[in-house]
């Protein structure tokens, strides 16, 4: 089985710097993906990492450590639509399949 | 454009009076799934698809079925929903299943 935790809130403020933790314990792991949520919307993906280390894509960096079964999502210059929920999603290659934590619900204010 | 469409956005059903949800693909990918995710938490996986082969989770109960009658289109029927079957389904695509996936706009389902 797998166990995937992530903070359930976190709140930051507008143009901060903010990291959401994700721990994961899994056998077969073969990569890590960050989807973004917004309230009644579906998720959207934001990144994967397969490989240790630091992934950026613009204002989202995620940073992986297979060692550790430790992953983060680093959010900069926060802005308001910036608030939603993040997703962090395990990939197992013997189940074939991906699972998702419950998510971090971020909220950013003025 | 949109990926992947889900029909229809919001549904209403009676207690018992089976439903069925619709969803559809422009990509033509393999791997199709159906999640269902209540307030505040992860979106379960209730089955996926690798082309035509079926995947049912181990957890997801006889009352959810699900069909693909081609790459473009899968539906999951709810044959007795009760109060409990209420929330969001999610229905995603990936072109393998370690791809990300991309997901619909999801059907909101109530049950009175």
């Amino acid at each position: 089985g797998q166990n995937i935790d992530q903070p359930t809130e976190m709140t930051a403020t507008e143009g901060a710097i903010v990291q959401i933790n994700c721990t994961y314990q899994t056998s077969g792991f073969n990569g890590l993906f960050w989807y973004q949520q917004h309230a009644g919307e579906a998720p959207t993906f934001l990144s994967y990492n397969v490989l240790d280390g630091l992934e950026e894509k613009g204002r989202f960096s995620s940073f992986l450590s297979r060692s550790k079964g430790y992953s983060y999502l680093l959010l900069k210059e926060l802005q308001m639509k910036d608030s939603a929920s993040y997703l962090c999603a395990v990939y197992n290659t013997n189940a074939g399949k991906s699972t998702f934590g419950d998510g971090t619900t971020l909220t950013v204010k003025p | 454009d949109a990926m992947v469409i889900q029909n229809p956005r919001y549904q209403v059903t009676q207690f018992g009076k089976p439903v069925t949800l619709s969803c559809s693909q422009t990509l033509n990918h393999n791997v199709m799934y159906w999640y269902q995710q209540k307030s505040s938490q992860a979106p379960k996986l209730l089955f996926h698809y690798y082309d035509k082969d079926f995947n049912n989770e181990a957890d997801t109960p006889d009352n959810f079925q699900s069909r693909r009658p081609n790459t473009s289109f899968c539906f999951l029927d709810i044959r007795s929903p009760g109060l409990g079957d209420a929330a969001m389904y999610l229905c995603a695509i990936s072109g393998t299943s370690n791809n990300e996936q991309f997901f619909g706009p999801g059907t909101r389902l109530t049950v009175l």
